[in-house]
């Protein structure tokens, strides 16, 4: 399977918790994008990373949110201290360029009670 | 700063039928695209198009730089054709994606 993975599916937290989402990008895909679906309202660009580089973080939340796109496996984008306004839909796309397509992964549904 | 427009927001229609969805942006733009979201919520990315016309099957998208104005069409539409289609657009000062709120498509049998 070559298509852009996520994990978890769903992710349960406890207010104050931290989640940590997880996505792989395509094979030979080296720009990841994070976006994040709160209920009925539509999707938000959060953050832009290249490999080892953050490039666009204009999206992301200043406070408990952090995201990363090490040299060597996945992208994690991180929550501290969750809330329960963080309870969403969080999706990873990669592309080959900023130029081109990109492909989504299934998303991370996050819970937080 | 862009700002992506769809209209209409919910539409019903019955199977066979002629579907046009549209969407305008605010600013210049390096890329338009359309994406399908599934009832279960996974995305698909559908067309990228910066001019011109594409087609896929029973889909095609079109775009009008001047006018600033793409439309999605979906010739012979079948229930399965049911889910939320999304506009969205590269550029415009934003490295992500900019999304209109989408469209609400319900194909009747």
């Amino acid at each position: 399977n070559a298509g852009v993975m996520q994990n978890p599916r769903h992710l349960v937290r406890r207010r104050g918790q931290e989640a940590r989402l997880r996505c792989s990008p395509m094979k030979g895909h080296s720009h990841v994008y994070w976006y994040r679906q709160l209920p009925e309202e539509g999707l938000k660009f959060m953050v832009y990373l290249q490999k080892e580089n953050i490039i666009d973080e204009s999206g992301m939340p200043k406070e408990r949110f952090s995201a990363e796109f090490p040299k060597e496996g996945p992208s994690i984008l991180r929550i501290q201290q969750v809330v329960r306004g963080d309870s969403a839909a969080y999706f990873c796309a990669s592309s080959n360029s900023n130029q081109e397509t990109q492909y989504f992964g299934p998303g991370t549904r996050l819970l937080v009670l | 700063k862009n700002e992506v427009e769809q209209s209409p927001q919910n539409l019903t229609a019955q199977e066979g039928e002629f579907i046009t969805i549209n969407c305008s942006y605010s600013v210049g733009i390096s890329a338009l695209h359309w994406l399908q979201q599934h009832p279960g919520g996974g995305i698909v990315s559908l067309f990228m198009l910066s001019s011109g016309k594409k087609k896929h099957g029973r889909l095609i998208a079109t775009i009008n730089i001047q006018e600033k104005h793409s439309s999605l069409h979906i010739t012979a539409s079948h229930p399965r054709d049911s889910a939320v289609y999304i506009c969205a657009a590269t550029g415009g000062g934003a490295d992500g994606l900019t999304f209109g709120k989408g469209t609400h498509l319900i194909i009747q049998p």
